[in-house]
């Protein structure tokens, strides 16, 4: 089946510092991945979506500058948590499918915990 | 309008019983409904998805109800074993099936010997 590979799984890093998330799609092209956070025991909550080749469209509240997202192939996004914070500590979660258009489901990434001291 | 109610919050089940978690959403304009499992520290999984044209879904021991006119569906896990014991979490888009996701709220799932 579809595998979307994410990477690091763990992370701690001191506060301040800017941490990358990768999201590859590793055997089908997605021309949309999805960005979520999810705090234990909650529902996931998007925080936005990209489309390769263009800009990301944030969902409400949430902070471009401090989550930016970069989708320049259709194999793989990345999402920067810039200058993070105590309160940045979450479990990141990307999601890749095929478009708006497309019959290839969303599947899911494991996920990366990140713990910011 | 977009959300997507989930209930219940947490089900406890006997090893063989019948787990039944529900939805209900208000967007007459989604057209998809995935669910989807997940294990602590890992991603959602997709089980099964449907399409408001049909009533019914069934895959293996999954099993998607889908009521239009009430805007309601739901689970059925038959013969619940304990390596079903996870968070499941209904899902809705509008516009195909890699469209924004509405996520439910989520359900703990036990299922004991």
């Amino acid at each position: 089946g579809a595998v979307v590979s994410q990477h690091p799984s763990w992370v701690i890093c001191k506060s301040g510092t800017s941490v990358k998330i990768e999201c590859r799609s590793l055997d089908f092209q997605a021309t949309t991945m999805f960005w979520y956070r999810q705090f234990p025991k909650q529902s996931l909550m998007l925080m936005a979506t990209s489309n390769e080749g263009s800009k990301a469209t944030y969902e409400q509240g949430v902070e471009k500058d401090k989550f930016l997202i970069n989708h320049a192939s259709l194999t793989l996004s990345t999402l920067t948590v810039t200058s993070a914070h105590p309160e940045d500590s979450s479990f990141y979660i990307c999601s890749a499918g095929g478009g708006a258009y497309s019959n290839q489901p969303q599947h899911f990434g494991d996920g990366t915990r990140l713990s910011i001291l | 309008q977009q959300q997507v109610k989930q209930s219940p919050q947490s089900l406890i089940v006997q090893k063989g019983g019948i787990s039944i978690i529900n939805c209900a959403y208000e967007n007459t304009a989604f057209d998809y409904f995935p669910w989807y499992q997940q294990f602590p520290g890992k991603g959602p999984a997709l089980l099964i998805a449907i399409r408001p044209d049909v009533s019914e879904k069934k895959e293996g021991r999954f099993t998607i109800s889908f009521n239009k006119s009430a805007k309601q569906f739901s689970l059925h896990i038959m013969d619940s074993q304990p390596g079903d014991s996870a968070t499941y979490f209904c899902a809705a888009s509008e516009t195909g099936t890699a469209s924004k996701l509405t996520f439910g709220t989520g359900t703990r799932l036990q299922v004991t010997l």
